[in-house]
């Protein structure tokens, strides 16, 4: 149990458009859900957390307008990066957990390269 | 806040040999602690958690780890190193509490033959 699934695993688009990363919860009901972004040899930076049916929560020099989460049901959040440049290339993963303060589940991850 | 550190981004260990890798943290309160595993190109994988309990925790591939309160760390070892242990490490851990999960730097682990 407990499998966080991520789609697409890859994207290239080009500079000024945007771009959907959908994360899901296969087999249980997430009430957070995480996006996380990792830079080439970096750890994972936590950008914002999103709880079902309310805004996110951003974390600080994160822009919310650049990345629009939505978590419209108990098993989706998306994230959209909007009007994609080259510096928004990275890994994303997202994470999944039924008690907040306890264990994350986390996708396989959104290769995303702008060019 | 809690902090997570984990010193030597780059771990070398011969097939065989012991792996150790090093975590410490500062948590004002109980934490949950974490190790993951992630290997290229993907996402993490939980090999052990430590909530409450037994401090030895025991988890996926022959991994384990032990929670020490009076040195605030919880240290993952596995005796005997194999090739496909090779892989990005991270410690993590929550405040009892907190929602956020603190992430270390990580260790790249590079087994030789």
């Amino acid at each position: 149990g407990a499998v966080v699934s991520q789609h697409p695993s890859r994207v290239i688009c080009k500079s000024g458009t945007s771009v959907k990363i959908e994360c899901r919860s296969l087999d249980f009901q997430a009430t957070t859900m995480f996006w996380y972004r990792q830079f080439p040899k970096k750890s994972l930076m936590l950008m914002a957390t999103s709880n079902e049916g309310s805004k996110a929560t951003y974390e600080q020099g994160v822009e919310k307008d650049k990345f629009l989460i939505n978590h419209a049901s108990l098993t989706l959040s998306t994230l959209t990066v909007t009007s994609a440049h080259p510096e928004d290339s990275s890994f994303y993963i997202c994470s999944a957990t039924r008690d907040p303060a306890y264990e994350q589940y986390f996708g396989p991850g959104t290769r995303l390269t702008v060019t | 806040a809690q902090s997570v550190t984990q010193l030597g981004s780059h771990v070398s260990v011969s097939e065989g040999a012991l792996v150790l890798l090093r975590c410490n943290y500062s948590s004002s309160v109980p934490p949950y602690l974490f190790w993951y595993v992630q290997y290229p190109n993907q996402g993490l994988q939980l090999l052990l958690k430590y909530t409450t309990g037994a401090t030895l925790v025991k988890g996926i591939n022959g991994f384990e780890a032990e929670f020490k309160k009076s040195e605030t760390s919880f240290h993952l070892t596995k005796p005997s190193a194999h090739m496909s242990d090779a892989a990005e490490y991270f410690c993590a851990v929550i405040e009892y509490g907190n929602n956020r999960l603190a992430f270390g730097k990580g260790n790249q682990v590079v087994v030789i033959p």
